[in-house]
């Protein structure tokens, strides 16, 4: 069966520091791959988006990065964090079926504080 | 612009008492709608799904949801809530775009009180 490991679950980090989360998927091939963003007492805002090793896709321009350097993982990063990229930030994976596209499949999420 | 409305920010009912979560989307074209549920500091679950065909989908929980083109609605519904039910409810819309990317609603709370 499929499964997704994100890491860590919780990150404490100043401002102006680096930042690299990880997401990997198991069990499946060439998924669709997804990072999240949900703030405090706010849905989630789809960060990034890839359909391939390589193949990024931005929806909110920002300080922060996504890379797909395998197939199956997923890496959130930026340079600098700011106090404003504090939240929960979520991977999450899909792909296409016979009839269309697959629900998403989450992780447990990574709380970010940045202070 | 695609956009996936909740306006409930919040709801409470009583255990036993019947749910409904209001959903709203703007969309072109049918689209893919989920309902996904998250409790505190996890991941999201998936509730259900609706693709195509019978416009009332059964998912987990005993929950069910009502597609209706015309009034561009997905809501969420349950006979009788319980009180594990309560948690943060999300409708979402995936858009074929080539990444199929989903957009979420705000999210509705949901406090059930014995």
């Amino acid at each position: 069966s499929q499964t997704i490991h994100q890491w860590p679950a919780t990150l404490v980090q100043p401002v102006g520091s680096p930042l690299s989360l990880e997401c990997t998927v198991e069990g499946t091939s060439n998924p669709n791959l997804y990072w999240y963003r949900q703030a405090a007492g706010r849905g989630l805002q789809l960060l990034f988006y890839s359909v391939g090793i390589g193949q990024i896709s931005s929806e909110v321009p920002q300080n922060l990065s996504a890379s797909r350097p395998q197939d199956r993982q997923f890496i959130l990063s930026s340079k600098k964090l700011l106090l404003s990229d504090s939240g929960f930030y979520l991977c999450a994976w899909s792909f296409l079926t016979g009839v269309g596209h697959s629900p998403l499949h989450f992780g447990n999420g990574t709380r970010l504080t940045v202070t | 612009a695609q956009s996936v409305t909740q306006p409930d920010i919040h709801i409470t009912v009583s255990e036993g008492a019947s749910l409904e979560l209001r959903c709203n989307y703007s969309y072109g074209a049918t689209p893919y709608l989920f309902w996904y549920v998250q409790s505190p500091g996890q991941g999201l679950q998936l509730l259900l799904k609706y693709f195509s065909g019978d416009t009332l989908v059964q998912g987990i929980k005993g929950f069910e949801a009502e597609f209706k083109r015309s009034q561009s609605s997905f809501n969420l519904r349950k006979p009788s809530v319980h009180w594990s039910d309560a948690a943060e409810y999300f409708c979402a819309v995936a858009l074929n775009t080539g990444g199929f990317k989903t957009i979420f609603g705000a999210g509705t709370r949901l406090f059930v009180k014995a």
